[in-house]
């Protein structure tokens, strides 16, 4: 049963250039968010999507934009990156409904430089 | 907003110790999780405990839903134990709901 996976591991940038980060849930999970972790801090939620659509949204620019697909995985985009965009993102997913817990991938390590 | 708040925020250990770390939360909640990051950086789900206690192998957690806190345990550790530990709760809006983290307690397990 394959967990979270996340594509590309690293990545590096430079400022004002865009990026797009991948996910794809964990089998029988329909549920998607994204995570942003800068260094020594926990994770910040991003949003999350469930059927293709932006359920709910934390406190981050309309830079940060995301997608799910048909089969339940999602893309993370960052447009005009700064600086301080270099830090883990991280996509976790879940199943919808309550009682159901949140498995997380290994993370993309992006540097803005 | 709902706090979440773990203690210590660092720990030190020598192999085969015990410890116990708290998490305590400002609001009830439906879904309690304990996670191990890695130095690869990879969020390990330990326990999804919203409430009672759970054992998997050296580690338990207890939650105490009306007391607004959580305990970790870590039992007889081993150097593979070291990395940070987060406690996170889930914030629900409008039937939506996301993993508001502690700030973590950085545990290093010493040889």
């Amino acid at each position: 049963d394959a967990g979270v996976t996340q594509s590309p591991t690293h990545l590096i940038k430079t400022r004002g250039q865009q990026v797009t980060l991948r996910c794809s849930p964990k089998s029988g999970h329909d549920t998607v968010s994204w995570y942003q972790q800068a260094l020594g801090q926990g994770p910040q939620f991003i949003f999350q999507y469930y059927e293709e659509e932006e359920r709910q949204r934390g406190n981050f620019p309309d830079r940060f934009s995301g997608h799910q697909f048909p089969n339940y995985s999602s893309e993370l985009n960052v447009n005009a990156l700064l600086l301080g965009d270099s830090a883990l993102y991280l996509c976790a997913s879940t199943r919808t409904g309550l009682g159901y817990g949140y498995t997380f991938g290994s993370g993309t390590r992006l540097t803005v430089v | 907003g709902i706090q979440v708040e773990q203690s210590p925020p660092d720990l030190i250990l020598q192999e085969g110790a015990n410890s116990t770390l708290r998490c305590n939360f400002s609001d009830s909640v439906n879904n309690l999780q304990w996670f191990h990051q890695n130095p690869w950086g990879q969020l390990i789900n330990l326990f999804y405990i919203p409430s009672g206690t759970k054992q998997n192998g050296r580690l338990s957690a207890t939650t105490v839903a009306t007391e607004r806190y959580s305990l970790l345990y870590i039992s007889s550790s081993q150097t593979t134990d070291s990395g940070v530990y987060f406690c996170a709760v889930v914030v629900t809006t409008d039937s939506w709901g996301k993993l508001q983290f502690g700030a973590g307690t950085q545990v290093v397990v010493t040889p």
